[in-house]
C-alpha cells in the first residue's frame, strides 16, 4: 500500500531556480526519508528527518516536516542540470526482528533545463 | 561506502523460463529487500529478509520466491517467467531505517 504521495508528479524548471516537491503520508511515523533516482538507476538516500524535527538542511537540500498535517517538503535550491532525476519520499514501518520496511511514494520527476 | 551489486543490468528471457536475479551487499547488513518498479505504480516490495534463511512476503510476492543462504547474498527467483513480470527490479540492503540500493536489473520477458 502507498503511504507517501508526492506532488507534483512532474516538475520542469530552469537551471538556477529552486525546486519544491511535497509528500503527504497517512499514518504516524518516527521519521521520513527522501531518495533520488537517476534515470534507469537505483535509488540513493538523500536525507532523513525525524518526527521531532521540523526542518533539516544538507547542502542545497532543505527538508521540512509537519507531523500535524502529515506532510513533508523537499526544496532544492539553485538547481543544476545534474539534479534532473526522480525524487521519492519514504516512510518506515516496523516489520519485526529489528527490521524496518520502507513504503515509497510514486515520486516527482524533476527536469532541470540548462 | 555501501555497495549493493546486482548481477545483471539488462536481462531478456522467454516466457516459462526460470529466472534468477542475484544481489550481493558488502556491508554485513542484516536486512535485504527486492522491489519491482513500474511506471505509474512506483516501487512495490516483493520479498524481504532480515536474516540468513529468513524471508518475509512483501506486497506482491505472487510468482516470485527468494533465497538467502548467506548474509551477503539475496536472490530473487521467477519460477516460470511471464510477460507481466517485465519490469525494473531493485535490490536493497539496510541497517536500521536507511536503505542502500543496487543499480537495478531491467528484465524483459518475451
Amino acid at each position: 500500500s502507498q503511504q507517501g504521495e508526492e506532488d507534483p508528479q512532474a516538475l520542469s524548471i530552469q537551471e538556477g531556480e529552486n525546486a519544491t516537491m511535497n509528500c503527504s503520508y497517512k499514518t504516524s511515523i518516527n521519521n521520513l526519508q527522501w531518495y533520488r533516482q537517476n534515470s534507469g538507476r537505483g535509488l540513493v538516500h538523500l536525507i532523513l528527518i525525524r518526527s521531532n524535527e521540523r526542518e533539516k538542511h544538507s547542502g542545497r537540500l532543505r527538508v521540512t516536516l509537519d507531523t500535524s498535517k502529515k506532510s513533508s517538503s523537499l526544496l532544492i535550491t539553485a538547481s543544476r542540470a545534474a539534479d534532473t532525476a526522480s525524487y521519492f519520499c519514504a516512510t518506515p514501518s516496523y516489520s519485526g526482528a529489528g527490521s524496518y520496511q520502507l513504503t515509497f511514494g510514486k515520486g516527482t520527476k524533476l527536469s532541470v533545463i540548462p | 561506502d555501501v555497495k549493493v551489486t546486482q548481477s545483471s543490468r539488462y536481462l531478456v528471457k522467454r516466457t516459462g523460463e526460470k529466472v534468477f536475479l542475484e544481489c550481493v551487499q558488502d556491508m554485513d547488513h542484516e536486512n535485504m529487500f527486492w522491489y519491482r518498479q513500474d511506471p505509474g505504480l512506483g516501487l512495490r516490495l516483493i520479498y524481504f529478509s532480515y536474516d540468513v534463511k529468513m524471508k518475509e512476503k512483501g506486497d506482491i510476492p505472487e510468482g516470485y520466491s527468494v533465497s538467502r543462504e548467506k548474509k551477503e547474498r539475496f536472490s530473487l527467483i521467477l519460477e516460470s517467467a511471464s510477460t507481466n513480470q517485465t519490469s525494473m527490479y531493485l535490490c536493497a540492503s539496510s541497517l536500521g531505517n536507511i536503505q542502500y540500493f543496487g543499480a537495478g536489473t531491467r528484465l524483459s520477458v518475451l
